[in-house]
């Protein structure tokens, strides 16, 4: 069974930058037909798309985050990575890494991680 | 950019009683939708795919419908575990940028 599990820092300071990785177990990273996305949610509110990454390292970003975001994938470790620079207090949320499956019929997110809750304080 | 909104922002009902869940995309996003499923300090999980197929160990109690703009998910007979956030997801074709709707949430009444 897929799974996939967040991890890094919980508390970011303002302007500087956030890092997360996601480990994925019980299948490769490299499968075909799948990307790997991250999505955030901050406390209460709905969720956001982030970006996803095919195991080439193919990245697709969401326009109002793309200058500051940078995904990226490690084959042998079967993890992949975000990268969100100059964070401010607008960047605190659940961060969640999923499976993305895109098709030429749709795109869809599953399975997620449990989410990890950053918090961007000085 | 395509926007989804769903409604109602909130449904209240009691088990046994159908719930449908409607999301209206602001242009056509075909039949690229996905529903999800929320509860209190966990992850979404994949109801619904390409608008009308339910992922793998989704209960028949769940059914997608539509195409275009117009889109329903339907709980046929509320259970309690039933009672969560639901969100609709799009994906646009070009760039490729996946939104999620506000969400609707389904609490006993």
């Amino acid at each position: 069974q897929l799974q996939l599990q967040e991890s890094g820092p919980g508390l970011v300071k303002p302007s500087e930058t956030l890092s997360l990785t996601c480990t994925v177990s019980g299948g490769s990273i490299s499968s075909s037909s799948y990307y790997w996305g991250w999505i955030r949610q901050p406390p209460g509110k709905g969720l956001e798309w982030i970006g996803s990454i095919y195991y080439s390292g193919s990245t697709y970003y969401n326009p109002s985050l793309k200058s500051r975001v940078t995904i990226s994938v490690d084959t042998s470790k079967n993890q992949f990575s975000l990268k969100l620079s100059s964070v401010t207090a607008a960047d605190t949320a659940v961060y969640y890494c999923a499976r993305h499956m895109s098709l030429h019929t749709g795109d869809w997110f599953d399975p997620w991680g449990q989410g990890t809750l950053v918090t961007v304080s000085s | 950019e395509i926007v989804l909104t769903q409604s109602p922002a909130t449904l209240s009902l009691s088990p046994g009683e159908r719930a449908t869940l409607s999301c209206r995309a602001s242009q056509s996003v075909s039949s690229y939708l996905a529903w999800y499923q929320q509860k209190p300090g966990q992850a979404p999980r994949l109801l619904i795919y390409d608008a009308s197929n339910r992922a793998t160990g989704i209960p028949a109690r769940f059914s997608g419908s539509g195409s275009g703009t117009d889109f329903t998910l339907t709980i046929s007979s509320l259970e309690p575990e039933d009672f969560a956030v639901y969100y609709c997801q799009q994906r646009s074709n070009w760039p490729p940028v996946f939104t999620f709707g506000p969400g609707t949430k389904v609490d006993i009444k």
